[in-house]
């Protein structure tokens, strides 16, 4: 099976400075890695996913994430971030089933 | 417009009461979810299923049933069993591609409270 660690519990970041969110994953089967965000009393939304082909993805919001196979990790960035990104953002992995990370708490303060 | 809905947003339960929580899906997937998610905990898979009148346990399935009669439909039972119920659970429903779980789609979550 595989798992998923989100390498912080918490981020605080000014407005307007680059942010990046760090999740490793372990598996022994080929995977699919997904970011979603989750606002306050809501469901998740999904940011961005790799499936396959060009290890960096880009998402919406201007988020994007870079595929790295040999340090099995799929860290999040954005370049700029903004008061509205301030969210629980999750890692997920999917093998033979699906796996979330304890989630990253982004605060943007201004 | 395509999703999941869940009901309800807010529910309270007395100690010993069995709640049930819906959850529909209009995107034609063939396979649910629930999720209970506790703070700092993330989210744990509490029941699964891939398809009608067939569903499997999660990590956390003592204490919930479920049941799969129709493809749109996957509502979760709280029994009076489940020793802390409180939390925030979220429905799920993806494709599968490759025979892997694709893009799972949220609802906007159910929370319960035990007085």
């Amino acid at each position: 099976a595989q798992s998923v660690t989100q390498l912080d519990s918490q981020v605080p970041v000014f407005e307007e400075a680059p942010v990046e969110l760090r999740c490793n994953y372990s598996s022994s089967v080929s995977v699919y890695l997904f970011w979603y965000v989750q606002y306050p009393n809501q469901g998740l939304q999904l940011l961005l996913k790799y499936l396959s082909g060009s290890t960096l993805v880009k998402g919406i919001n201007g988020f994007e994430a870079e595929f790295n196979k040999s340090q099995t990790s799929f860290h999040l960035r954005k370049p700029s971030v903004h008061i509205s990104d301030t969210a629980e953002y999750f890692c997920a992995v999917s093998g033979d089933d699906m796996r979330f990370g304890a989630g990253t708490r982004l605060t943007v303060k201004p | 417009d395509g999703g999941i809905t869940q009901s309800p947003k807010y529910l309270f339960r007395k100690e010993g009461q069995n709640v049930t929580l819906s959850c529909e899906q209009n995107l034609n997937h063939d396979a649910m979810y629930w999720y209970r998610q506790d703070p700092g905990q993330g989210l744990r898979l509490i029941y699964y299923s891939q398809i009608v009148n067939d569903f499997q346990k999660g990590d956390i399935a003592e204490g919930y049933s479920v049941s799969r009669e129709k493809k749109e439909s996957f509502p979760l039972t709280v029994t009076s069993a489940q020793k802390n119920p409180t939390a925030f659970y979220l429905c799920a429903s993806s494709v599968t591609s490759g025979g892997s779980t694709d893009t799972q789609y949220f609802g906007p979550g159910t929370r319960l409270t035990v007085l």
